[in-house]
């Protein structure tokens, strides 16, 4: 059984870096069939899918236009984990923040979920 | 992006009706769509993939059906664990996104 144990701070200052951490249990952040994903979601926003890795032969990142500047996501395959950090946070990034396992485009498997707010 | 739009937004119905919830698509996404459903409190669960495949420990009362850009969620006879908001997502193209949710209630 597939298992995504998030971990992070839920309050962070504007102008500040939001990091979070999704540990993998049950499956590889190597596989080579799956991507992991970092999702939000927000009243004025929705579901938002914002950044993916993936191992196909060499590691592989994605991002949301909205906020490739300032995101980047990372892969520890020693802990089996995978991380996010947003650089330069402002009130709109307020959101529930989700780790998700992706095989065929469908999330399959999704951490617990992390409320994060940015505010001083 | 490809732009989801689902329909209604909300919905109100009893114990044993069945429901449909439609979902369209900006673009031809073929049936890369797939459908969710999320308690409060808690994060999504797929329901379908693949616009008529039921995921693993799903009921049968859930199905799903179309392709190209119109697609339909269907419960055949809502239970009480039923009640919670629905979402589309395409998987066609990335960023895979979302449709804004449909809202079950209980009448």
């Amino acid at each position: 059984q597939v298992q995504l144990q998030q971990s992070g701070p839920g309050l962070v200052k504007p102008s500040q870096t939001l990091s979070l951490t999704c540990a993998i249990s049950g499956d590889s952040v190597s596989s080579n069939t799956a991507a992991w994903n970092w999702i939000r979601q927000s009243p004025s926003r929705g579901l938002e899918w914002l950044a993916r890795t993936y191992y196909r032969s060499n590691w592989q990142n994605n991002y949301a236009p909205s906020v490739k500047s300032r995101m980047t996501i990372s892969v520890d395959t020693s802990k089996n984990q995978f991380s996010l950090q947003l650089n330069s946070v402002i009130p709109e990034d307020t959101a529930v923040y989700y780790c998700a396992r992706s095989g065929d485009g469908r999330y399959d498997y999704w951490g617990q979920g992390t409320l994060v707010t940015v505010s001083s | 992006d490809i732009q989801m739009t689902q329909s209604p937004s909300s919905l109100s119905a009893s114990v044993g009706d069945r429901v449909t919830i439609t979902c369209r698509a900006s673009q031809n996404i073929d049936t890369y769509l797939n459908w969710y459903h999320q308690k409060p409190g808690k994060a999504p669960k797929v329901l379908i993939y693949a616009a008529s495949n039921l995921q693993n420990g799903v009921p049968s009362r859930f199905s799903g059906s179309g392709s190209g850009t119109d697609f339909t969620l269907t419960i055949s006879s809502l239970q009480p664990g039923d009640f919670a908001i629905y979402y589309c997502q395409q998987s066609y193209d990335a960023p895979y996104t979302f449709g804004q949710g449909t809202k079950l209630e209980i009448k």
